[in-house]
Formats: C-alpha cells, structure tokens, sequence
C-alpha cells in the first residue's frame, strides 16, 4: 500500500520568501504524480502534474521536481504571496490502477 | 481541464436518513470515477473505485451496504450514504478518469453533516 508523507505538516513564511514543500511516497510504480492545493472547506485544485518520466514541471511561480527512484518529490513556490496560503498535497498516481494516494498535506500560511 | 460537477455541494441531515451525491463528468466519458472521504486535518481516503456498467470497488473497511455507489452512465456516479450517522460526517468527494489519460479530475466536494 502507498504512503505519502509531506514535511513540513505546517509552516509560515513572511511574503515574498520561496517556499519548499517535500513529499516523500514508498512505491515507486507510479504513472504520475499530482499536486494539489486545498483551500478550508473546499475540493482539490490541481496545480501540476508530473509525469512519471518527467524530472520537473512548471506553471508561473510553480515547479515541481520528481525523483521517482527514490520516491520523492518537492514543489517550489517562489515569491510567496497571501493568496498561497492553503493545504498542499501531493498525490502519486498507482501504475495498474489509476488510484491516488494522499498525504496529509503542508499546511501553508504566507504572512503579509 | 476537464469539469466534473458535484452535487450538492453540502446537505445536513438527521441521523437515520439518506443522502444521495451525484458526480457528472460535464465534457468526457469516464469509464472509472474514484470516491474519496476526508476528515478533519485527515488525508483524502480512498472509499471505492467505480466502473460503468459493472459494480464498485470497495476500499478495505469501507461498508458497500452503507455506501452505495451506482455508476450507471459514462457520465454519472452517484454515493448514497444509507441510514446516515454523526460519524458519517464527513467530506465527500468524487474524481472522474478519462479512459485516454492517466490524470483525475475532481469535483468540488460535498460537506455532509449528520445531526
């Protein structure tokens, strides 16, 4: 069975520095890898995907690395701002299945 | 990306009844829509995998007479928590997959409160 762990589980940051969220995952068999951002009380944003061939992908301030022999992932967020305070999780995708596995997430808090 | 629609988007109900979720795919034909539960400060966990036409997969732990799931069309999935309890409170949320790609597309949740 897949687990994901993210660290940190919490942080915040003054506007304006990177942030660096990891995810770590135990089974290497993956199609892809997703992450996601959660705002309170609502569903899933997806932010960027991966693909298992893939080392890194970006979208504006985004970019997501992937070490998938080592199971590992980490997304940048660069010149943080208040708007990107939220949940971060990150999800690999199970190669046969299609199902994602979830960690708990990086909670982030960006300070004005 | 693709649209997936949920619905509703939160229900309070008394202890005892039922509560139906719809999922639709709005701009493609998914063969597998995927079911997922989330607590409080908790990680999204898979409750069962649903294919069309055939019946559901249950995740280890998950009650298939508690949480029924019918997907009848290539483009609905619907969750219908039976005789619903406070501890089914919960966040519901459903994920639709293409059959050309290997990326799940979410709807926006549904916020369940038993009472």
């Amino acid at each position: 069975k897949q687990e994901v762990t993210q660290i940190p589980a919490a942080l915040s940051v003054p506007e304006g520095e990177n942030l660096v969220l990891n995810c770590s995952f135990t089974d290497s068999a993956i199609y892809n890898l997703q992450w996601f951002r959660q705002d309170p009380g609502k569903g899933l944003t997806s932010l960027l995907l991966i693909q298992s061939s893939q080392r890194e992908q970006t979208s504006g301030r985004l970019n997501a690395s992937l070490d998938k022999s080592s199971g590992r992932s980490t997304l940048y967020i660069a010149a943080s701002q208040p708007g990107d305070s939220a949940t971060y999780l990150c999800a690999p995708c199970q190669y046969g299945n299609n199902r994602l596995a979830f960690g708990k997430g990086n909670q982030v808090v960006v300070i004005p | 990306g693709a649209v997936v629609s949920q619905h509703p988007s939160w229900v309070i109900c008394k202890s005892g009844t039922s509560v139906k979720i719809e999922c639709r795919s709005l701009d493609f034909q998914a063969t597998t829509m995927f079911w997922y539960r989330q607590f409080p400060k908790q990680s999204l966990m898979l409750m069962a995998t649903s294919n069309e036409g055939s019946k559901a997969t249950y995740e280890q732990g998950v009650e298939k007479d508690k949480f029924l799931i019918n997907h009848a069309s290539l483009t609905l999935s619907t969750l219908t928590v039976t005789s619903a309890h406070p501890e089914d409170s919960s966040f519901y949320i459903c994920s639709t997959l293409p059959g050309t790609k290997n990326i799940q597309y979410f709807g926006a949740g549904t916020r369940l409160s038993v009472l």
